[in-house]
């Protein structure tokens, strides 16, 4: 029954590894985010996906690739790891309905430990 | 670039008691949405409450009500009847009400609220 879900919930990883995380939303939404929260709890959109199409790009380092399969998945991965990439990393999903609120719905968090 | 400030790092309340949290944003657009998210230990986000800049009445979900003040740019979270469930972070969100409808959200940098047994 989840709405959206990630994957991995937690990750450890070394600096300079690559990694990635998985989002699903079973919701029949058209457009998926990444948000990035830091250690100050601060919330940054960093992607966003409308019918797998890449709509929104924030100033995010290039060793940040976003993949869209199918607009019910939403994958983030990561090259090269740093220190400062820790962080809790919420994938959201919507249903864009022009006028609506378009409420956003967030997964439960991954939060990846770089060491 | 649209910008939220909540000005409340850290707030308590008694329960049982009213709390309200603050926040002021900064737009040039005249339509747009503002949320107020819940973010307990879990870290699960959680919608509290919404509204939508064209209504002038005020947001209301129980126990929990906005004021709205669009002049002011304004857009303060009431909750009343505090309960030890009500402790969290909360954050405030901007939402551009664009035609194509996908713009994200805006956060601020969030208030964390303690209740007191």
């Amino acid at each position: 029954d989840t709405a959206v879900s990630q994957t991995p919930k937690y990750l450890v990883t070394q600096m300079g590894n690559d990694k990635s995380i998985k989002c699903e939303q079973n919701l029949g939404h058209d457009t998926m985010y990444w948000y990035k929260q830091d250690s100050k709890k601060f919330l940054k959109i960093m992607f966003s996906y409308n019918n797998k199409e890449l709509i929104i790009n924030e100033t995010v380092p290039n060793r940040f690739s976003p993949k869209s399969p199918d607009k019910a998945h939403l994958n983030l991965h990561i090259n090269s790891l740093e220190l400062g990439d820790s962080a809790v990393y919420f994938c959201a999903s919507s249903l864009i309905l022009a006028g609506a609120h378009n409420e956003q719905f967030f997964g439960p968090g991954t939060r990846l430990t770089v060491l | 670039a649209q910008t939220v400030t909540q000005s409340q790092p850290e707030m308590s309340v008694q329960e049982a008691e009213t709390v309200t949290l603050s926040c002021t944003y900064d737009t040039s657009e005249s339509d747009y949405y503002l949320f107020w998210y819940k973010q307990p230990p879990s870290r699960q986000m959680i919608l509290v409450i919404r509204q939508e800049a064209y209504k002038q009445q005020n947001a209301t979900e129980n126990r929990f009500s906005v004021n709205f003040q669009k002049a002011a740019k304004s857009f303060s979270l009431k909750i009343s009847d505090s309960q030890l469930g009500d402790a969290a972070m909360y954050f405030c969100a901007y939402r551009s009400a664009s035609r194509r409808g996908n713009t994200p959200l805006v956060f601020g940098k969030g208030t964390r609220l303690s209740v007191i047994a």
